[in-house]
This record gives C-alpha cells, sequence and structure tokens, in this order.
C-alpha cells in the first residue's frame, strides 16, 4: 500500500514552454502532498506544501507564478513549470502524507519527474 | 550552515562488511529523525525514523540519535550489493501549521560482492 506515481517519468522540453507534472496517491488519500527539486549530486529541496482544496505553501525563494501546483482532489497534485528555462532542469519529486494517527504521519514519494529543458 | 550535514562520499565496501553512515545537525527543533533509500532516478524509500534520543533496531539497520550532539548514524550489518544506493538523512520540523522535511545530501554507497 501508500504508492505514490508521478507521470511522466521524464520529459524534455524547449526553452519558454510549460510543463505539467503530475503526482497520484494510487491507494489513499491525501490532503497534503509536497513537491521537492532534487539537483544532482544535491539535497531534496521542499519547494511548496500542496494543501487539498486551497492554495499552496511555497518555501522562501520558489516563484509560485512559475511554479504553479494545484491540488483539485485527495489523490492528485499537478505540478506546472510555466515558461521553462534551461536552469529549471532537474529531478522533480512529489510526495503524499498519509494521517494515520501515529505521532508521526509518513510521506511516501513518488519515482520522480527528470526534467530537460533545451 | 547548513540545517543538515551529510558527507556525500561515496563509499565503497565489500559485501559483509559494517557500514556507518552519519549526519549532524544544528537546529534543535528537529522532531523526527529518518532515514531514506534512493535508487538512481528513483524517489526516496523511508527505512527508518526515530524520535528520542538512543537506538533503533530493524533487521540489519540501526539507526542512532544523539540529540545533545545533534547527531544521528546508519549502521547496516552484513551489507549486501543489493543495499548499494544512496542513503539520505532527514530531519522533521515543524512549520506555519505544517511540518518540512530537511534532507541532507545523501552518501552514495556501493557494496561489491
Amino acid at each position: 500500500g501508500a504508492v505514490v506515481s508521478q507521470h511522466p517519468s521524464w520529459v524534455i522540453c524547449k526553452s519558454g514552454t510549460s510543463v505539467k507534472i503530475e503526482c497520484r496517491s494510487l491507494d489513499f488519500q491525501a490532503t497534503t502532498m509536497f513537491w521537492y527539486r532534487q539537483f544532482p549530486k544535491q539535497s531534496l529541496m521542499l519547494m511548496a506544501t500542496s494543501n487539498e482544496g486551497s492554495k499552496a505553501t511555497y518555501e522562501q525563494g520558489v516563484e509560485k507564478d512559475k511554479f504553479l501546483i494545484n491540488h483539485a482532489s485527495l489523490t492528485l497534485s499537478t505540478l506546472t513549470v510555466t515558461s521553462a528555462h534551461p536552469e529549471d532542469s532537474s529531478f522533480y519529486i512529489c510526495s503524499a502524507r498519509v494521517t494515520s494517527g501515529r505521532a508521526y504521519n509518513e510521506q511516501f514519494f513518488g519515482p520522480g519527474t527528470r526534467l530537460t529543458v533545451l | 550552515q547548513k540545517e543538515v550535514e551529510q558527507d556525500p562520499g561515496p563509499l565503497s565496501v565489500p559485501e559483509g562488511a559494517i557500514v556507518s553512515l552519519n549526519c549532524t545537525y544544528s537546529n534543535s527543533a528537529f522532531q523526527y529523525f529518518m532515514w531514506y533509500r534512493q535508487y538512481s532516478r528513483k524517489g526516496p524509500e523511508l527505512l527508518m525514523y526515530t524520535y528520542s534520543s538512543g537506538n533503533k533496531e530493524d533487521g540489519r539497520f540501526t539507526a542512532q540519535v544523539d540529540k545533545s550532539s545533534k547527531y544521528i548514524s546508519l549502521f547496516i550489518r552484513d551489507s549486501q550489493p543489493s543495499d548499494s544506493a544512496t542513503y539520505l538523512c532527514a530531519m522533521l520540523k515543524a512549520q506555519g501549521g505544517s511540518e518540512k522535511l530537511v534532507f541532507g545530501k545523501g552518501t552514495k554507497l556501493t557494496v561489491n560482492p
């Protein structure tokens, strides 16, 4: 159980185009999902917290107008990279948090999406 | 100073060796301490998490937390080639009504047959 999928797994696009990445919790509902970015040989950095039915909360330094997050249902969050540029090339990973009633609510991670902007 | 520091390695050991992975942190607000395993081009997978200082064991894995020193460790006994992956430490803190996981850079481990 607790499987999170992402689509697409990789995408190559031209500079200036927009790219949408989907994150789905397949066998549980998640009121909260998280979006991370990972550059080569760097740690995962939290970009934003996505809450179902409300606006996402962005980390300092992350442009909310560039990285649009929509969490329209309890099983789906989308990240749209608008007007992508080569510096946006990275590995984008989402996670979905299980509300279990335990002290620690585990985040389950998707397999990631490799974005390359030419 | 980064909130979480982790030596990126790489670390290469023979099969059967005991592996020791470590992280230090600077923020006393961290409440939970995790170890994740990440295979190449995959998302992280939770191995273990701990809350208090001390040891927690799960099979061949032991997680150790020393809050007074702000130091956590993961030990892998009888390491296997299938343990070859990048190991990330992560720490959880409350933030503005939600929570935030802060990751180390990860240590790349190779276990040679």
